[in-house]
């Protein structure tokens, strides 16, 4: 399809293990985020990639998140030795101007995160 | 302080009920201002835009108070599937969402 993809749709992982996610945003689109969502909350922003320059990491909660993204497409997010407070919905978005355009993000369905 | 609060409501209305959301937001340098919609289990969809000026796109009315720095979302003669948390969002550069208000339509 033409719209953002994430892998895996659902993951269950020990505490202490490290996971990987994968977000295949829309062609073109040069602005891409991550964001977290807990049960019945709000979006908490984790970082913005915007074409070539440095990606805003102000959202990320500690040293064990980060992200890449790689030839400004594909974005992997990674969260080092998990813990229990690590469980949520990542949500990644892309946009084709980022945030002076239309504001309109397009969502991929998300990765649920589990962690025992 | 959060950088963009809502009440989370849940506001239950019945149907044909005109309901208003606010939200405030604490960055005096935002530019650009939106409501999204996410339905349960769902990703956010962009409702709509707001402008300055207000704007209105069929039952639907946003309006921006610069000086007060909040925007507002209307909806009128309100559908069940209506029923969904809106969000708020606001951008300096980047694109920061508030929690959301829950919006409840009844038969």
């Amino acid at each position: 399809g033409a719209g953002v993809s994430q892998s895996p749709s659902n993951k269950v992982t020990e505490k202490g293990k490290d996971v990987e996610l994968r977000c295949d945003p829309i062609s073109g689109h040069t602005a891409l985020y991550w964001y977290r969502q807990s049960l019945g909350q709000g979006l908490e922003f984790l970082i913005y990639f915007q074409g070539n320059s440095a990606p805003d990491k102000s959202g990320l909660p500690s040293d064990r998140f980060s992200a890449e993204r790689t030839g400004g497409s594909v974005s992997t997010l990674t969260i080092q030795r998990t813990q229990q407070e690590d469980s949520a919905v990542y949500l990644c978005a892309s946009s084709l101007e980022g945030a002076r355009g239309t504001g309109e993000l397009f969502f991929g369905e998300g990765s649920r995160l589990t962690v025992l | 302080r959060k950088e963009v609060e809502q009440d989370p409501g849940p506001f239950n209305v019945p149907e044909g009920a005109t309901v208003a959301f606010n939200c405030t937001y604490s960055n005096s340098a935002s530019q650009s201002f939106f409501w999204y919609r996410q339905d349960c289990r769902k990703e956010p969809k962009l409702l709509m835009s707001v402008y300055s000026s207000g704007n209105e796109d069929g039952r639907f009315t946003a309006q921006l108070n610069r000086a007060s720095q909040y925007i507002s979302l209307l909806i009128r003669d309100s559908k069940l599937s209506d029923s969904a948390t809106y969000l708020c969002v606001v951008s300096s550069y980047k694109l920061i969402f508030g929690s959301g208000t829950r919006l409840l339509v009844r038969p």
